[in-house]
């Protein structure tokens, strides 16, 4: 069991070009969550995805941020006309729904850059 | 809303010995999740750490545990036997399980960094 995959482990991008982030949640798990960490601060909350639905997006900005987890393949968490303020490392983490479990197994991060 | 804090930014400990990381949450709910993550400087997020609300019992693994006190909303985590691969981030957590409509999300701290001396 290969745990949760992201890739890039790092992207650099210039102010105004896009950036998409991929992830691969662990084998049997449908849940996919995508957190945003800044420098020197704890993990935020972004948004919440099964298979081809969007479940919670609250913590998700309004403007440029979208996300998807389609049929198949990964999730991917797409920024739009990145700027400096989006620099930051984007975790992703899965889980199965099972009564009790709760345990989101993290991935190892996607650090942007954005010059 | 539910609020975590780690009043301790950074804390330091000498190899072997016993060190205490404070957490504070406020909530109104009752049914929850507590959690503590490490991360190292590689940056991946590992579980430390779980204690579910209605457990009076406080989690154990190994040379880590807790002080789980409900009514004091308090969550520390201790760790014995200090050894150089603690050093790490360390997060306290909160979840309130809302079910599969809403699913499980974290509320994280903003951390003890926390350096374990040779």
């Amino acid at each position: 069991n290969a745990g949760v995959m992201q890739n890039p482990r790092h992207l650099v991008r210039r102010r105004g070009q896009e950036a998409r982030l991929r992830c691969s949640p662990m084998k049997g798990h449908s849940h996919v969550y995508w957190y945003r960490q800044l420098p020197e601060e704890g993990l935020k909350f972004m948004v919440y995805l099964q298979k081809e639905n969007i479940i919670d997006e609250s913590g998700m900005p309004k403007e440029r941020f979208s996300a998807e987890f389609p049929k198949e393949g990964p999730s991917i968490l797409r920024i739009q006309q990145v700027v400096r303020g989006d620099s930051a490392a984007y975790f992703c983490a899965s889980s199965p729904y099972l009564v009790g479990a709760n345990v989101l197994t993290f991935g190892a991060g996607s650090r942007l850059t954005v010059l | 809303a539910q609020t975590v804090t780690q009043s301790q930014p950074e804390m330091s400990v000498q190899e072997a010995e016993t060190v205490t990381l404070s957490c504070t949450y406020d909530t109104s709910e009752n049914n929850y999740y507590l959690f503590w993550y490490k991360q190292p400087p590689s940056r991946q997020m590992i579980l430390v750490i779980r204690q579910e609300a209605y457990k009076q019992q406080n989690a154990t693994e190994n040379r880590f545990s807790v002080n789980f006190q409900k009514a004091a909303k308090s969550f520390s985590l201790k760790i014995s036997d200090s050894q150089l691969g603690d050093t790490a981030m360390y997060f306290c957590a909160f979840m309130k399980h809302e079910g599969e409509s809403s699913g499980d999300k974290l509320t994280f701290g903003t951390g003890t960094r926390l350096a374990v001396r040779p």
